[in-house]
């Protein structure tokens, strides 16, 4: 069983960097696309970006390119979303999630992390 | 406002049907395979539907989906109490180069 394991909740203030991990476990890491969704409170999920693990290659949303970026170190099969600056608006649940297999046009997000919480106020 | 266009709410009776919606355009829903998540209340999303109409092992028959054009459907029959959730459609949107998700639909079972 394929399992996306997310690490712990944040608290951070304006203007700090960030990187929230997700570790992947029972399949071949580099097999497919991890992507990240953000859900602000009370609200929907909103697509950001997926990496391919095998050779890093990224596709950003448009609403999130340039304000975080993200990686992965195939050596420890984990992904990484990051942030140099934070705002209070970046105040929200992240959720890892594999998003189909690399080479093909599967699109569907399967397994989900179970979420890392992001809270950012001075 | 997101790319692809849900009600924001529908509900009805335990035991009943429901339908939600979700369009899109030519260059995600009209190209892309759709697919559904169900997010209980507190929980991550789960993958209920994808490519467009086939079920992951595990999720009951009571849940199926289907496509035209720009838009799919996302139809729930025997709604259980069990089954009150915020359900999201998601594609991919060839334009933006970028995943795309309706704004949710939160379904309650009177």
């Amino acid at each position: 069983e394929v399992q996306l394991v997310q690490s712990g909740a944040e608290v951070k203030k304006p203007g700090e960097s960030l990187r929230i991990s997700c570790k992947v476990s029972g399949d071949s890491f580099t097999r497919c696309w991890i992507s990240w969704v953000r859900q602000m409170p009370g609200k929907g999920l909103e697509w950001m970006a997926r990496i391919d693990p095998g050779d890093s290659y990224t596709n950003y949303s448009p609403s999130f390119q340039g304000h975080v970026t993200i990686s992965v170190d195939k050596s420890i099969n984990t992904a990484y979303l990051q942030w140099s600056s934070l705002q209070a608006s970046d105040t929200a649940m992240y959720y890892c999630a594999r998003q189909g297999l690399v080479g093909t046009t599967e699109n569907w997000l399967d397994p989900w992390g179970q979420g890392t919480l992001v809270t950012v106020s001075s | 406002q997101s790319v692809l266009t849900q009600p924001p709410s529908v509900s009805a009776a335990p035991g009943q049907k429901v339908a939600i919606s979700c369009s899109g355009s030519s260059s995600n829903i009209g190209n892309s395979h759709v697919s559904w998540y169900q997010q209980l209340p507190g929980t991550a999303p789960k993958l209920l539907i994808y490519e467009n109409n086939k079920r992951p092992s595990g999720i009951p028959d009571r849940f199926s989906g289907s496509k035209s054009g720009t838009s799919a459907t996302l139809d729930i029959t025997g709604l259980q109490t069990g089954d009150e959730a915020d359900y999201y459609c998601g594609t991919w949107d060839s334009s933006l180069s970028a995943g795309v998700f309706g704004g949710g639909t939160k379904l309650t079972v009177l």
